[in-house]
């Protein structure tokens, strides 16, 4: 079946800069999406169609994509981007299953 | 107020049945595909079901076909999820969530839930 990968864990201090991956053999035929969860909450998109991003999110978050992996781009870090990040892509034309990847936990040391 | 209100959840044995509601405000409910999402306790997302905006198309998770039926009112705002025959394994906080894009490829949400826990247990 069809998954897509992202590490389960990423650390970095106040003001770095965070990347957190995505892999998945469909993405350079699909767009990705990704999602931002606190605990306790629901998830926020945070990224859309591989680079854009919503209203309302704050610039430091970007998106890129090359060949198989995307790549979610946190600059400037900070304590309160501490949370869960999910990558997700589907079509529903069908030739793409609906599926999420397993989750980044993003520490703010 | 844009949002999405989930109700429903409890405590089921297992064998049994329970049924979600998500009451929707703030935008035009029936020109939006809509879908539910769950997450088991410390574990990541999983579509589980999506119903397009006429109930013409509805998509199920490998994991719920033929126990779990999604229907939607949309003189009612609202969308709903049956979940029959249920398993220890579908024990979760089921999101309510909003395609993002109207009658469109592009599958991906951006509207959700606070969530109902559901929690099938003896």
């Amino acid at each position: 079946s069809y998954e897509l990968t992202q590490p389960p864990s990423v650390s970095v201090s106040p003001g770095q800069t965070a990347r957190i991956t995505c892999s998945g053999d469909a993405l350079p035929k699909q767009y990705a999406y990704w999602y931002q969860q606190k605990p306790g909450q629901a998830p926020v998109l945070v990224i859309y169609k591989d680079s854009e991003r919503p209203s309302g999110i704050p610039e430091r978050f970007s998106g890129s994509s090359s060949g198989t992996t995307v790549t979610l781009t946190i600059s400037g870090v900070q304590a309160e981007d501490e949370a869960d990040y999910y990558c997700q892509s589907a079509d529903r034309s069908g030739s793409y299953p609906m599926v999420f990847g397993g989750g980044t936990k993003l520490t703010v040391l | 107020e844009v949002q999405l209100v989930e109700s429903g959840g409890g405590l089921v044995k297992p064998g049994g049945s329970l049924r979600l509601s998500c009451a929707a405000s703030g935008f035009t409910f029936s020109t939006y595909s809509m879908n539910w999402v769950r997450q088991a306790p410390g574990k990541g997302l999983e579509c589980v079901s999506s119903i397009s905006e006429s109930s013409g198309s509805k998509y199920y998770a490998d994991s719920v076909k033929g126990r779990f039926t999604i229907s939607r009112d949309n003189a009612k705002n609202s969308l709903y999820l049956q979940m029959d025959s249920l398993r220890a394994e579908d024990t979760a906080v089921y999101y309510c969530a909003k395609d993002a894009e109207i009658t469109s490829d592009f599958w991906y949400f951006d509207l959700w839930g606070r969530g109902t826990l559901v929690t099938v247990s003896s």
